[in-house]
């Protein structure tokens, strides 16, 4: 079956620290998303990368889509105490999304 | 607000008891999706509904079955529940497969005692 690993799995920063988390898959795929979960909540999609290699900015996020297909990198440049949560990678299989990453838990100190 | 909507937000049972959690898709989308997801876990793909039909099935136990109705609204079955059932569970929508991303409910805690 399908294998999704992402890495780290938990994270404490300083405020103001840079954030790089990634992750790899088993298989190839065509879009990565990347959510962030916020404690008690559901999770948001933060950002959509569609072609290989593709570098994407929202604000203080920047994400790359690997371009063997199968990887992916999330990054967060000076962090604040908002960016606590959890972060997953999601990559769509046939048009459909239903693998989450494992997670990568953010803690950022102030 | 995602425009999803979940209920109830929280629901907390005996074992072997049988629960109904609802979900009420964004307005005007077809795809809804169902999501366990466990203390210290991720989030796991259960089942998905696409304008009615099943249209993919995760891990998805025998004892939970889920449907969606004409109006679009989904309902997730869970029977015979066992402790390791307690979780949080989240209702996401897309408008159709293709590129659309999911939104999510603000997900419903099951704590089986």
């Amino acid at each position: 079956g399908q294998q999704l690993n992402q890495s780290p799995q938990s994270m404490f920063i300083q405020e103001g620290e840079d954030v790089s988390m990634n992750c790899t898959s088993s298989s190839i795929f065509n879009t990565w998303l990347w959510y962030k979960q916020d404690p008690g909540e559901g999770p948001v999609l933060l950002i959509a990368l569609y072609k290989a290699g593709e570098l994407t900015s929202n604000g203080r996020l920047t994400a790359q889509f690997g371009i063997t297909r199968k990887d992916s990198f999330l990054n967060i440049s000076a962090s604040i105490p908002s960016d606590v949560g959890i972060y997953f990678c999601a990559p769509l299989e046939g048009g459909n999304q239903f693998y989450f990453g494992t997670g990568t838990s953010l803690t950022v100190i102030p | 607000d995602s425009g999803v909507t979940q209920t109830p937000k929280h629901l907390i049972t005996a074992t072997g008891q049988r629960v109904t959690l609802r979900c009420s898709p964004r307005s005007g989308d077809l795809s809804v999706y169902w999501y366990q997801q466990s203390l210290d876990q991720g989030l796991q793909f259960l089942i998905q509904y696409y304008n009615g039909e099943e249209r993919a099935k995760g891990n998805i136990l025998e004892r939970f079955s889920a449907q969606q109705f004409p109006d679009l609204h989904s309902e997730l079955n869970l029977s015979s529940l066992e402790l390791g059932d307690s979780a949080l569970y989240f209702c996401a929508s897309s408008a159709r497969g293709g590129r659309s991303e999911q939104f999510f409910g603000p997900g419903t805690r099951l704590t089986v005692l």
